[in-house]
């Protein structure tokens, strides 16, 4: 069974300093998806990485995939209020029919 | 814009009363997805369609049933909502299945269902 795990659950983050988000999942995929979730919204796509050693950039938030390690990052540069959010990584197990196992997500607060 | 819209945005309904959740999209997609979102969780997949073919996850209860009469309407019933089944559900869809699917799954703003 796949597990994905992401770690720290919980950020509280001044503005203008940089953090990273960690995603580890437990079996092969070869595909890898950052989700962001404002208070009693929906989910709104990020990024997709597809390969190993895949990195997107939008804004402030960069993804990168390693799926030698089964890690991905998201790193955070020069935080700004507006990215207070929870953010999800997601994961479809390979082999499977497309269905995504999600991280219980990372709970960003930004500061002034 | 095409799009995935859920109603209604907040649903209440009593303990044991049958609900029934709808999804409709514009996108054209294939697969339709609910998954149940508790307050501070994970969302988890319940089950998908893939066009007409029905795939539940094991550990779905079956007091959740689902219906997908055409290409652009999904729903989900609750035969007998209890106080635990309370949860902001999202459908969501995509184009195509597992490894020829390169594209993320397109959400819908969900439907927060409260139990009273």
């Amino acid at each position: 069974e796949l597990k994905v795990e992401q770690n720290p659950l919980f950020l509280s983050m001044q503005e203008g300093k940089n953090y990273t988000i960690y995603c580890n999942y437990s079996t092969t995929s070869d595909r890898l998806y950052w989700y962001r979730q404002d208070p009693g919204k929906s989910l709104e796509s990020l990024f997709v990485l597809l390969s190993n050693g895949a990195v997107k950039q939008e804004g402030r938030l960069m993804a990168s995939l390693d799926t030698k390690a089964r890690l991905s990052t998201l790193h955070i540069t020069a935080a700004v209020h507006d990215l207070s959010a929870t953010y999800f990584c997601a994961v479809v197990p390979g082999g499977s029919q497309g269905n995504l196992i999600f991280g219980k997500g990372t709970k960003l607060s930004v500061k002034p | 814009d095409a799009m995935v819209i859920q109603n209604p945005r907040y649903q209440v309904t009593q303990f044991g009363k049958p609900v029934t959740l709808s999804c409709s999209q514009t996108l054209n997609h294939n697969v339709m997805y609910w998954y149940q979102q508790k307050s501070s969780q994970a969302p988890k997949l319940l089950f998908h369609y893939y066009d007409k073919d029905f795939n539940n996850e094991a550990d779905t209860p079956d007091n959740f049933q689902s219906r997908r009469p055409n290409t652009s309407f999904c729903f989900l019933d609750i035969r007998s909502p209890g106080l635990g089944d309370a949860a902001m559900y999202l459908c969501a869809t995509s184009s195509r299945l597992g490894r020829l699917n390169n594209s993320p799954l397109h959400f819908g703003n969900g439907t927060r269902l409260t139990v009273t």
